[in-house]
């Protein structure tokens, strides 16, 4: 089993709607949850990280964490063109990311 | 505020030689991380330095290795350069108390030839 799961790509939505992205993870020890967006040929960046069940949102992204079924989604509203890009989550444990394989998301117009 | 600076962005290196990687985290950062990226393996990984002190390492071989400076600028190192190591080097650098934010650096991308 790997560590960190995320639902296989590629994601093709539609401009304006909603893109859901879905994490599962191994390490019960995880404690903090992150959300990053890459482009290609560019460095991972930080969109939002969660700690506490429940939601969390900034903007058109809400993260959702449930420790128990070891679970964090990414809920992208409002889809735009610039969307499009790869998405990895990433939990923590002593002091490290674990990073899944990453979803990649098309939105198109 | 300044984000994380990585030098240089891009290397080219021949087998058997060696490569330092230099990282300057976001000011007030005192914990820096390294990981590799490859198209096959995706992000893992390497090392995270906090006050000079390595906390955590990965899975990678001793050619691998890496240092933090007083001022919290990091460096990693590898040596005999294998075709293997070609990759995008990531640094991340955060406050790295319980829950904080974790941010990279633009990358070197090695290339061993």
């Amino acid at each position: 089993q790997k560590e960190v799961e995320q639902n296989s790509g590629p994601l093709s939505v539609p401009e304006g709607a909603i893109a859901s992205l879905n994490c599962t993870y191994s390490d019960r020890g995880s404690q903090s949850f992150f959300w990053y967006r890459q482009y290609s040929g560019k460095s991972p960046e930080l969109i939002m990280f969660i700690y506490s069940n429940g939601d969390k949102e900034d903007g058109r992204f809400t993260a959702q964490l449930n420790k128990a079924s070891q679970y964090v989604s990414l809920l992208i509203r409002d889809s735009q063109p610039s969307d499009s890009a790869t998405y990895l989550c990433a939990p923590s444990n002593d002091y490290k990311l674990s990073f899944g394989a990453g979803t990649t998301v098309t939105v198109r117009a | 505020k300044a984000g994380v600076t990585q030098t240089p962005r891009y290397l080219i290196k021949t087998r058997g030689q060696q490569v330092t990687l230099s990282c300057s985290p976001i000011s007030g950062h005192r914990s820096v991380s390294w990981y590799q990226q490859t198209p096959g393996q995706g992000l893992q990984f390497l090392f995270e330095y906090f006050s000079e002190t390595q906390r955590n390492k990965g899975n990678f071989p001793g050619r691998f290795s890496g240092r933090q400076f007083s001022n919290s600028r990091s460096e990693m190192n590898v040596s005999t350069l294998e075709l293997g190591d070609s990759a995008l080097y990531l640094c991340a650098s955060s406050l790295w108390d319980t829950n904080t934010e974790a941010f990279f650096g633009q990358g070197t991308r090695l290339t061993v030839v």
